[in-house]
Formats: C-alpha cells, sequence, structure tokens
C-alpha cells in the first residue's frame, strides 16, 4: 500500500527557533498533501493544503508567515514552524491525496517548544 | 465547510461485542474515510467509502450519499480495537470529533 513517511518523528526546541518537518510519500506521487495538527484528546485540524509548484492554501486562523508550507517536488512537502513557541506544541500530521484521490497518512511528528 | 458529527463520543464494550459508529455530514460528498488512530498516533486507512458498502474481516461501512451519514460496523470486538475511530469527508478531509472506542477484556 501507500506509504507516507514523516520526519523527524518528535523534537524538541527552544523558543524563538524555527522547526522544519518533512513529509514524504514514499512510492507514489501525491500533487495534493495536507497538513494538520492535533492537541490531546482531540481531533484533527486541517492547518493548510499544500499543492505541488503553488502556493499553499491556509484554513482560516492559520498563520501562514509562521507555518512556511512548501511543496517543492510531487514527493515532499515540508512545514516550517518560525519562532517556535510553547503553545506550538502539538502533534502535527500530514497527509498525501494518492492516484485513486484516497488519502494516506504520515506517522506525525510530536513537537514541544520549551 | 462542510460539517462532520460522530458519535456516539465514547464507547465502552466488553470482547466479543458488536458495535455501529455513525458519521454524519452536512454536505453532499465525493470523498469519505475510516480511520483507527493507534495509541502512537499513527492514522491507519480502514475504508475508503464515499458511497456503498465494503468490509473487510470484522470491519464493515456503509455509506448511505444521499441521506448523508456513513457506519461503521465492528464485530466480535476485540481489545486491540480500543483507539479512536474517525470519518474524514470532503476534497480536504474534515474530520469528525470521533468517536473513542474502550474493549474490554
Amino acid at each position: 500500500g501507500a506509504v507516507v513517511s514523516q520526519h523527524p518523528s518528535w523534537v524538541i526546541c527552544k523558543s524563538g527557533t524555527s522547526v522544519k518537518i518533512e513529509c514524504r510519500s514514499l512510492d507514489f506521487q501525491a500533487t495534493t498533501m495536507f497538513w494538520y495538527r492535533q492537541f490531546p484528546k482531540q481531533s484533527l485540524m486541517l492547518m493548510a493544503t499544500s499543492n505541488e509548484g503553488s502556493k499553499a492554501t491556509y484554513e482560516q486562523g492559520v498563520e501562514k508567515d509562521k507555518f512556511l508550507i512548501n511543496h517543492a517536488s510531487l514527493t515532499l512537502s515540508t512545514l516550517t514552524v518560525t519562532s517556535a513557541h510553547p503553545e506550538d506544541s502539538s502533534f502535527y500530521i500530514c497527509s498525501a491525496r494518492g492516484p485513486a484521490y484516497e488519502q494516506y497518512f504520515g506517522p506525525g511528528t510530536r513537537l514541544t517548544v520549551t | 465547510g462542510i460539517q462532520v458529527e460522530q458519535s456516539p463520543p465514547d464507547l465502552i464494550l466488553q470482547e466479543g461485542a458488536n458495535s455501529t459508529l455513525r458519521c454524519n455530514f452536512s454536505d453532499s460528498v465525493n470523498n469519505l474515510q475510516w480511520f483507527h488512530q493507534n495509541p502512537w498516533g499513527q492514522l491507519i486507512n480502514l475504508f475508503y467509502i464515499p458511497s456503498g458498502t465494503k468490509q473487510n474481516g470484522r470491519l464493515s461501512a456503509t455509506t448511505v450519499a444521499t441521506e448523508r451519514y456513513s457506519l461503521l460496523y465492528i464485530s466480535s470486538s476485540q481489545t486491540t480495537d480500543s483507539g479512536v475511530y474517525f470519518c474524514a469527508v470532503g476534497n480536504d478531509m474534515r474530520f469528525g470529533a470521533g468517536t473513542r472506542l474502550t474493549v474490554k477484556p
């Protein structure tokens, strides 16, 4: 089946620094990828939709200057959390749309900002 | 945007029991998936089911697109079925709040 990887799986950073999270579709090309965040015991909230070669579409309330998304190729999308603060601590999950329109999710990245 | 409601929010079962989880959505969709989130946070694809009925072992799902709901059936539940079950709908995969299932031995 289709596999999506994320790196790193967990990261701890200091307040004010930036963190980059990579999302890769390993065995298929994904023109569209999605980024979600999930707080403990809550559902997944869509942050943005990224299309290869174009600017990401952000959900209302998501700061595009803080959460930079780049979908540089058909197999790679990155999310950079800039000037991270403790309230950015969360579980970040990416997904990629497969050729049959089904979504495949990465294993997630747990970010802790101290 | 599309509103997605799941019920029940919590469900506790004895091992071997059957259960039905429901997902209602507010608008017609051409994409609906059911997922199981394991304790480590990984989302496991269960079904891609914008319409019709599918079965995979002890799990089956039915989506009635015209009436804007989908059902996930779990038969002969096992402790390993515990976790959170989500449905997600639409082109941008909006998630419901989930059903937290606990199966007791």
